[in-house]
């Protein structure tokens, strides 16, 4: 059974600062990992989707890692922002149409 | 991206009543749309997956008869709670996957909807 975990459960950093967000997942055998940020009562937002295939996306400030093998993901983002605060969940498509979402972690950027 | 629009956005009713919720996918086409149900501070729980033209596929645990899910075109799915109690106060979430490929595409939000029931 597919199981997706994040570290840290939450984060506050200043602004400026680098950081990494952390998603492990115990079954190697998927189709991508997707990065999603939520705002408080809110939706989804796609941030960057790596397939199987591929070992990093990035868009911007953000830069996603995937090593399957070990099963890990790693979400960095480049000078952080205050406007950055958000929960940033971490989703696993094991096929069959099933997504295993992480717990999140929630991100406090001071000002 | 995609865009996924989710109908309305809060709705408070009385207990016993029927709330209606509703999906569309605005530029894209979804065979396959995904109904999600979070908790304060928890992590999505997928409740359903609903199928264009045939009946959804729910989760263990989902009771059907209490959450009716309607995928009637390739644009829109609906989420009907029946008879809500408080204890369904909950936000969901729907969700559909762009895919040329079957199942592995990158998955769009709605912006979910807060039900609150007195």
């Amino acid at each position: 059974k597919q199981e997706v975990t994040q570290i840290p459960a939450a984060l506050s950093v200043p602004e400026g600062e680098n950081l990494v967000l952390n998603c492990s997942f115990t079954d190697s055998a998927i189709y991508n990992l997707q990065w999603f940020r939520q705002d408080p009562g809110k939706g989804l937002t796609s941030l960057l989707l790596i397939q199987s295939s591929q070992r990093e996306q990035t868009s911007g400030r953000l830069n996603a890692s995937l090593d399957k093998s070990s099963g890990r993901s790693t979400l960095y983002i480049a000078a952080s922002q205050p406007g950055d605060s958000a929960t940033y969940l971490c989703a696993v498509n094991t096929g069959g149409f099933k997504t295993i979402f992480g717990a999140g972690t929630r991100l406090f950027v001071k000002a | 991206g995609a865009v996924v629009s989710q109908h309305p956005s809060r709705v408070i009713c009385k207990s016993g009543t029927s709330v209606k919720i509703e999906c569309r996918s605005l530029d894209f086409q979804a065979t396959t749309m995904f109904w999600y149900r979070q908790f304060p501070k928890q992590s999505l729980m997928l409740m359903a997956t609903s199928n264009e033209g045939s009946k959804a596929t729910y989760e263990q645990g989902v009771e059907k008869d209490k959450f009716l899910i309607n995928h009637a075109s390739l644009t829109l799915s609906t989420l009907t709670v029946t008879s809500a109690h408080p204890e369904d106060s909950s936000f969901y979430i729907c969700s559909a996957r762009v895919s040329e490929h079957g199942n592995t595409g990158e998955l769009f939000f709605g912006e979910g909807s807060r039900l609150t029931v007195l």
